[in-house]
């Protein structure tokens, strides 16, 4: 069975930093890219990230570019999203997914990010 | 990277069908066969209901079809249940490896 359980969420103050972490299990996690996913309160959901199975291509939606960095760590199964210059805005649940032909077959429940002073 | 364009809320009785528009442009929807759909309960997990416009994952009932035509992917719930209340999304792949998510739709059962 396929899990993914993402951690590091929290409080934390505009301008400051939080790396989420996902743990995955049941699948041979090194074959697949890996996305995370965002929905802000109240919003829909949002794309903010994804990687290629060897951590060689990474890509961002334009309002993360330069503050996110997204990581893997294939020996240790696990998935990990360092946010930096964090904003209001950034407050959402974050979800780690894993991508299939381009949809994100399996997700994780979510961690929730709140920024805030 | 503008959102796709969804109805905000969509509702139809038990039995009936309904069917969700995802409007997007020439850049991502109209480009490519990679939308897929998800089905949103408040406080779980998205789960995947139909991935390259009309595929679905094993395990999701076949009263889910997908479609696309021009700009604008379409996920039809037919024989609605009372289970199918959620929000709906779509996404589609808007090249360079990026990604774009719709609006959402709320599903309401009469």
């Amino acid at each position: 069975e396929v899990q993914l359980v993402e951690s590091g969420g929290g409080l934390v103050q505009p301008g400051g930093s939080l790396r989420l972490s996902c743990a995955a299990s049941g699948f041979t996690f090194s074959s697949y890219w890996m996305n995370w996913v965002r929905q802000a309160p109240g919003k829909g959901l949002e794309w903010v990230a994804n990687i290629k199975q060897d951590g060689s291509e990474k890509y961002y939606v334009d309002s993360v570019k330069g503050r996110f960095t997204i990581s893997r760590d294939n020996a240790k199964n696990s998935l990990f999203l360092q946010m930096n210059s964090l904003r209001a805005e950034d407050t959402a649940v974050y979800y780690c997914a894993r991508e299939y032909r381009a949809a994100n077959r399996d997700w994780g429940q979510g961690t929730l990010v709140t920024v805030s002073s | 990277q503008s959102a796709l364009t969804q109805p905000a809320s969509v509702s139809g009785s038990p039995g009936q069908s309904i069917t969700i528009s995802c409007t997007g442009t020439s850049s991502d929807v109209g480009s490519y066969n990679l939308v897929s759909w998800y089905q949103h309960h408040p406080g779980k997990a998205p789960k995947l209901m139909i991935y390259e416009v009309s595929k679905r994952p094993s395990g999701v009932s076949n009263r889910f079809s997908g479609s696309k035509s021009g700009n604008t992917a379409s996920l039809t719930i037919s024989g609605l249940q009372a289970e199918d209340e959620a929000d709906y999304y779509c996404c589609s792949y808007a090249g360079s490896s990026t990604y774009v998510f719709g609006t959402g739709t709320k599903v309401t059962v009469l």
